[in-house]
């Protein structure tokens, strides 16, 4: 099984800075099978990304994901005050896990 | 649009079988590349994906959990249904039920559209 291994745990940061959450897998990731979700408190995760850099309908274009092989990065280029969440990255393709998660919290 | 819904036990003592189902709208299992599946999340843990079967009755499991896990198509059309055994207080957690839609074969999707979810607790 293809562990995820997101990095930080907790990031702090004010609306406006830049965020940049990493997730490394234990094994290389093929066909770039690797998404990012947002999730809130009492809600479903949310997909944002997949196939590491393409948005979902609906995601603003200040999300971003770039990485391959077992280095992946979710990048957030202007924090809104909406964007503080805890994130999660997932592989799929022959089998679906998830990482760790990070919380990114008001500073 | 596309909705899904969890329902089942909110609450089941340890070694009893669990069983959720999940009623869905806006698309069909009978469509190709469509999947449901079943993901949990512990109280303030990440999610684990849990099962899923698609249209053409490919079932897929979390090999850890292989053994306890049945997933089926319900006897409506609009329905799909997961059973897990030998329930322990350690399966506590939000089980949601997802969408998931490959359009290439045998190999699994990320989660397109997802449940409310259901909190299941397990104990004595």
């Amino acid at each position: 099984e293809t562990v995820l291994t997101q990095s930080p745990g907790t990031l702090f940061l004010s609306p406006g800075e830049r965020a940049t959450l990493s997730c490394r897998a234990s094994q290389s990731i093929s066909n770039n099978y690797l998404a990012w979700y947002q999730q809130k408190p009492g809600q479903p995760p949310r997909r944002l990304m997949y196939d590491v850099s393409i948005r979902s309908a609906g995601v603003p274009a200040r999300f971003s994901g770039s990485g391959s092989g077992t280095d992946f990065t979710l990048t957030i280029s202007s924090l809104e005050p909406e964007d503080f969440a805890v994130y999660y990255c997932q592989q799929y393709g022959r089998s679906l896990t998830f990482g760790g998660g990070t919380k990114v919290e008001i500073k | 649009q596309i909705t899904l819904k969890e329902s089942g036990p909110t609450l089941v003592k340890p070694t009893q079988t669990l069983t959720l189902t999940c009623t869905f709208s806006g698309f069909s299992l009978n469509t190709p590349g469509e999947g449901v599946g079943w993901i949990r999340q512990p109280p303030g843990k990440a999610p684990e994906w849990l099962a899923l079967i698609y249209w053409v009755d490919d079932e897929r499991y979390r090999p850890s959990l292989r053994s306890r896990l049945t997933i089926t198509k319900g006897a409506s059309e609009d329905q799909v249904v997961l059973s897990m055994t030998n329930m322990d207080p350690v399966d506590t957690a939000t089980y949601y039920c997802a969408r998931f839609f490959s359009s290439i074969p045998n190999t699994i999707s990320t989660v397109a559209n997802w449940g409310q979810g259901t909190l299941v607790t397990v104990s004595s």
